[in-house]
């Protein structure tokens, strides 16, 4: 399966942009990007997903390398809301039914 | 709409004694899946269930039996519940490709903490 690496923790201040990078070097052409996020507390929520092209949503954009080997989570104006452990999976044919998460990055929103 | 249900929300067992996870979900979607949260980790992928009739084990299948009774419910069953098996435990669903769907993302239950003693 491919894998993914984020890193553990990033820190951000309120009200400011923050980018959440993936890097997924051995993905293969049928893997989409899925982003999710899991505030204290909760489930993981659905953020966003994309294959090939950069998507937005009201939640947050995903840029995509143009050789897909990495992406970026944007969110573009980061709330104390926002402070969460993103996870960045791929999924595709091969694992369609077997969403692993990694650790994932928690985000810490000061304000 | 209410989503994903799980019941309990919380429960804590005495070694040995057994107890069944239920989850229901409403979306009308085909796959179903039961994930473990210990503290300070990721998920990990105990059972899945593909569609109504199938089940089949993820990464983490010992010691936990699954149902999934229809469409809508997929229940988790601990028959003898020991101290490792406290944790967090999810229960999501999902569109499978031929439903007609564009977004194949998960919706999460906001989970059962079970603790064993």
């Amino acid at each position: 399966d491919a894998k993914t690496t984020q890193p553990n923790s990033m820190e951000s201040n309120e009200e400011e942009p923050v980018h959440l990078p993936c890097n997924h070097s051995t993905i293969s052409g049928t893997d989409y990007i899925h982003w999710y996020r899991q505030l204290p507390s909760q489930g993981p929520e659905y953020v966003i997903h994309g294959l090939t092209s950069n998507v937005n949503n009201r939640m947050a954009s995903l840029a995509i390398a143009e050789d897909r080997k990495s992406s970026t989570l944007i969110l573009h104006r980061a709330t104390l809301r926002d402070a969460a452990v993103y996870y960045c999976i791929l999924r595709g044919i091969a694992n369609f039914n077997k969403f692993y998460f990694g650790s994932g990055t928690k985000l810490n929103v000061k304000p | 709409n209410a989503g994903v249900t799980q019941t309990p929300k919380f429960q804590v067992l005495k070694t040995g004694q057994s107890m069944t996870l239920q989850c229901a979900q409403d979306m009308n979607h085909n796959s179903m899946y039961w994930y473990r949260q210990d503290p300070g980790m990721g998920l990990r992928l105990i059972y899945y269930s593909a569609s109504e009739g199938t089940t089949d084990k993820g990464e983490v299948p010992n010691g936990y039996n699954v149902s999934r009774l229809n469409k809508r419910e997929f229940s988790l069953r601990l028959e003898s519940a020991a101290p490792s098996q406290t944790s967090v435990y999810f229960c999501a669903s999902s569109w499978y490709p031929g439903q007609g769907a564009t977004n194949y993302g998960y919706t999460f239950g906001s989970g059962t903490r079970l603790t064993v003693v």
